[in-house]
C-alpha cells in the first residue's frame, strides 16, 4: 500500500517569503497527486492535481504554484506568501483504478 | 447551492451512543462515495469507501448510500471517546480526478 511523506508538519514564515512544501509517495507508481488547503473549521479546497511528470491543473487562481519534478514527488511553492495563505495543506494521492485517494499528514503554515 | 451538503454540527453523544451522520449531493453522477475521518491537526484518513448504492458494514461502522434520494449516511455503534474527531464525506463520478467533500461534522463522544 501507498504511503505519503509530507513535510514540515508545521511552518512560522513572514509575510513575502518564499515558500516550498514537498511531498513524496512510496508503495505506487505513476499516482495522481493532489495539493489541497483546509482552513479553520471549513472543507478541503483542492489547489492543484497532476496526472504525470509536468503536468498539473490549477483549480484555483491564486498566489501558489505546483510542480511535479519526479513520477512521486509533488512539490507546492510561492514566491511571496500572503496571510491569506495561512491553512492546512495535504497532499494526496491516488484515485487511479480503485477510485480512492489517500492524504498524508498535512502542513500547518501559519504566516505573519 | 454546494454540490455536497454536510451539517458542520457539533455533534456530542455519550460513550456508547449511535452515532449518525449525513451527506446530501445534487450530482446524480456521483457513483463513489466515501466517509474520512479526520484528527485535529491530522490529515484525513479513509474509513469507509462504497461504490453505487447499498450497505457496507466494517465493525462498528455502517456506511448506507441512497442514490434514488442523493443521501449517504455514516452510522457508528458503541461510540467511544476515540471516535472524537471530524467525519467528512467525499464522493466522485467515474474517470473524475477529483472528488467533492462535504464540509466535515464534528463529533465529540463523552466519557
Amino acid at each position: 500500500s501507498q504511503t505519503i511523506h509530507q513535510w514540515p508538519a508545521t511552518l512560522v514564515q513572514p509575510v513575502g517569503s518564499p515558500l516550498s512544501l514537498e511531498c513524496t509517495v512510496e508503495g505506487t507508481s505513476n499516482p495522481n497527486l493532489y495539493w489541497y488547503r483546509q482552513a479553520a473549521g471549513r472543507g478541503l479546497q483542492l489547489l492543484f492535481y497532476s496526472v504525470g511528470i509536468g503536468q498539473i491543473s490549477s483549480e484555483v487562481p491564486q498566489n501558489l504554484s505546483a510542480s511535479r519534478p519526479q513520477d512521486r514527488q509533488f512539490i507546492l511553492s510561492s514566491k511571496k506568501l500572503l496571510l491569506s495563505d495561512s491553512g492546512f495543506y495535504l497532499c494526496a494521492c491516488c484515485k487511479e483504478g480503485n477510485e480512492k485517494l489517500f492524504f498524508g499528514s498535512g502542513t500547518q503554515l501559519s504566516v505573519l | 447551492q454546494k454540490e455536497v451538503e454536510q451539517d458542520p454540527g457539533p455533534l456530542s453523544v455519550p460513550e456508547g451512543a449511535i452515532v449518525s451522520l449525513n451527506c446530501t449531493y445534487s450530482n446524480s453522477a456521483f457513483q463513489y462515495f466515501m466517509w474520512y475521518r479526520q484528527y485535529s491537526r491530522k490529515g484525513p484518513e479513509l474509513l469507509m469507501y462504497t461504490y453505487s448504492s447499498g450497505n457496507k458494514e466494517d465493525g462498528r461502522f455502517t456506511a448506507q448510500v441512497d442514490k434514488s434520494s442523493k443521501y449517504i449516511s455514516l452510522f457508528i455503534r458503541d461510540s467511544q471517546p476515540s471516535d472524537s474527531a471530524t467525519y467528512l464525506c467525499a464522493m466522485s463520478r467515474s474517470n473524475d480526478y477529483k472528488l467533492s467533500f462535504g464540509a466535515g461534522t464534528t463529533v465529540t463522544v463523552r466519557a
